[in-house]
């Protein structure tokens, strides 16, 4: 069964502190790797991957993905109380919808 | 540029009620459609899609139906509500269906109650 999982679930830190968020997935016939932020009603892109090795960046975000490894990071330097949100990962495969994972909740506080 | 609308943003329904909520798509044409419910530490379940007028795919058997009577509409429905129906519920579509990136309306919190 194809699956997308995130890790951590959830996760707290201070402004300025450096997160990396992990998605590991399993999807057959796999296209590429999409990145979501959510705040709080409709998700917004942040990236797709689709090749290894070649990192995105987004300010001060990045992400980068091991096609190897069957897994993406999602990064995110210098967190801001914006920031606070809930990050999804995706997997896109040949011919069919978006697979998601289950979320990281990250809570940015001053 | 393509801009995708849904509602209601909010509802509150009885048990055994129906429900409709609908979605459109503008500034594009042939789009994919999606439906989505997001419940709480769940994640985003698919599901209904459809690639054209009156094809549609349903990802897991539930009380939801979905219907797509123009291009750039999109309808989830219900003839009698559960509990379990509650969530967020999420219209999305994309024009190349397969790992392209997908965008997502406003949202729609529905409660039953």
């Amino acid at each position: 069964e194809d699956k997308v999982v995130q890790s951590p679930l959830s996760l707290v830190v201070h402004e300025g502190d450096t997160v990396t968020l992990n998605c590991s997935y399993e999807v057959t016939n796999f296209r590429s790797l999409l990145w979501y932020k959510q705040e709080k009603k409709a998700p917004t892109f942040l990236f797709m991957l689709t090749s290894s090795g070649i990192e995105k960046k987004s300010g001060r975000l990045s992400s980068i993905l091991d096609k190897k490894e069957l897994f993406s990071i999602l990064n995110i330097t210098a967190t801001q109380t914006g920031d606070s949100a809930i990050y999804l990962c995706a997997g896109g495969q040949a011919g069919t919808a978006l697979i998601f994972g289950k979320g990281t909740t990250l809570s940015v506080s001053s | 540029s393509q801009t995708i609308h849904q509602w209601p943003a909010t509802l509150v329904q009885p048990v055994g009620s129906p429900l409709s909520l609908e979605c459109t798509v503008e500034g594009t044409s042939n789009p994919n459609l999606y439906w989505y419910r997001q419940a709480a530490g769940r994640g985003l379940q698919l599901l209904f899609y459809s690639v054209g007028i009156g094809q549609i795919s349903s990802e897991v058997p539930q009380n939801l139906s979905a219907s797509r009577p123009q291009d750039r509409q999109f309808i989830l429905s219900s003839k009698k509500l559960l509990l379990s129906d509650s969530g967020f519920y999420l219209c999305a579509w994309d024009r190349l269906r397969g790992g392209n990136t997908i965008y997502f309306g406003e949202g729609s919190w529905l409660t039953v109650v």
